[in-house]
């Protein structure tokens, strides 16, 4: 079963127009929330994340909110640069026991035309 | 300083190869993570270590791969008998404590 989900393979956004990323997740265990950006022959780079306790949290150009009763997360990114355009992984961390992987997103593909 | 180095970047091997991939984490990072990255899929957590010891080895998919980190720095994954749904990128990830993990940039393993 797919606990962390990205219903949108792919998204085409204007360059300077707002990106919004969407994720849904099933576990009602996990207690922190990532969004990691992936550039072609490269490992996921972190972006941004927020714990369970808020709503949200912002970074620059980055903000990611959480709504924990519909159990959904989303990054909105705005302006968007074309430098933003890669793979988008939302990922979950369940903190049960002492583990903290993370459970991954299938990916959104976002593509920033000039 | 130095991020998540992994080698070799990428990996060709005939079926019924052993492989072994390396991960050096970041320099003081206590735990280091090893996912699966099938092609267009999201990565799969496959073991998780906490200095030496492998805490978690819950995502490993069969006996033919096995993980170690004897010193609890530098990591080694090593997939015996290589078949060919092992073609993966293979990522190592590392953090200190519980805080956000970071990657390498993975092992492109591609078994023919």
């Amino acid at each position: 079963d797919q606990q962390v989900k990205q219903n949108s393979p792919s998204l085409s956004v204007q360059e300077g127009r707002i990106s919004i990323l969407n994720c849904d997740y099933t576990n009602s265990m996990f207690d922190y929330f990532l969004w990691y950006k992936k550039y072609p022959a490269e490992g996921p780079t972190f972006l941004i994340s927020i714990s369970s306790i808020k709503d949200k949290n912002e970074d620059g150009r980055f903000t990611v909110f959480l709504n924990k009763s519909a159990k959904h997360l989303s990054l909105h990114i705005v302006p968007s640069q074309p430098g933003d355009s890669a793979v988008y992984f939302c990922a979950a961390r369940a903190h049960v026991g002492g583990a903290q992987k993370l459970v991954f997103g299938q990916g959104t593909r976002l593509t920033i035309n000039p | 300083g130095a991020g998540v180095s992994q080698s070799p970047r990428y990996k060709v091997a005939k079926r019924g190869q052993d492989v072994a991939l390396r991960c050096d984490p970041i320099s003081g990072h206590v735990s280091l993570f090893w996912y699966q990255q099938a092609l267009g899929q999201g990565p799969e957590f496959l073991t998780y270590f906490q200095n030496e010891a492998q805490l978690d080895k819950s995502g490993l998919p069969s006996d033919r791969f096995f993980a170690e980190r004897p010193e609890g720095s530098v990591s080694t994954l090593k997939i015996q008998r290589t078949q060919q749904e092992d073609s993966a990128v293979y990522l190592c990830a590392s953090s200190f404590g519980q805080d956000t993990q970071y990657f390498g940039p993975g092992t492109r393993l591609t078994v023919l």
